[in-house]
């Protein structure tokens, strides 16, 4: 058990919307990093947060935005939804003094119509 | 183009085989970790490697990093259909990335027949 857990789910939009991820863990870090994964592919890194602040991102647009709270729980927050944005999304979380080894979340699949 | 290339990327075996999954790349990482991936599920972690040379086992499942910290290998042993999954390999921290940002191969899915 890695202790993270993500809600909703399961989450059915459509095009145009807006929608919001979270994420949160039971054990003390500082790390949190977004990912997409879409059918049949491996995840796709989306953003880092550490210490609350983006330190690092991949190839997505802007309207993929992200927070991560004091309390470390973190969200994901995607705009104006596309059809392509149809996955399963994932947080991860690294602990501190960890050798980059990053604990995954259950995920939430995202269905945008 | 994937930073990672994962081979092969479907395997279907029988019980009590032994199959091996490779993980290449031209950068070289500073730690290299396995997953496994049920349907709708996040990744859990198996292993992560980090020095050259290096390896792990985990009851029927080994684990090998390249000398040059650019590939990897997962062999398992008298394969059970409990197996079955998708198995991720995730490289860390190339040089000019995010510390601890994950590159991920494509996977493969791994399928054992009774």
């Amino acid at each position: 058990e890695t202790g993270v857990t993500q809600s909703p789910t399961h989450l059915i939009k459509t095009r145009g919307q807006q929608v919001t991820l979270r994420c949160s863990s039971q054990s003390g870090h500082n790390t949190v990093s977004w990912y997409q994964q879409a059918l049949g592919q491996g995840p796709q890194f989306i953003f880092q947060y550490y210490r609350e602040e983006e330190n690092g991102r991949g190839n997505f647009p802007p309207r993929f935005s992200g927070l991560q709270f004091p309390n470390y729980s973190s969200e994901l927050n995607v705009n104006a939804l596309e059809l392509d944005d149809s996955a399963l999304y994932l947080c991860a979380i690294r602990t501190s003094g960890s050798t980059d080894t990053q604990y995954f979340g259950p995920g939430t699949r995202l269905t945008v119509l | 183009t994937q930073l990672l290339e994962q081979s092969p990327q479907f395997l279907s075996i029988q019980e009590g085989e032994n199959l091996t999954v490779y993980c290449n790349s031209s950068s070289v990482f500073s730690s290299l970790q396995w997953y496994r991936q049920e349907p709708g599920e996040g990744p859990v972690l198996l292993v992560t490697v980090v020095t050259g040379g290096e390896v792990k086992k985990l009851k029927r499942l080994t684990f090998q990093f390249g000398d040059a910290r650019k590939d990897s290998s997962l062999h398992i042993t008298a394969a059970q259909p409990g197996d079955t999954g998708l198995y991720l390999c995730a490289g860390a921290s190339p040089r000019g990335s995010t510390l601890g940002r994950l590159y991920f191969g494509r996977g493969t899915q791994l399928t054992v027949w009774p």
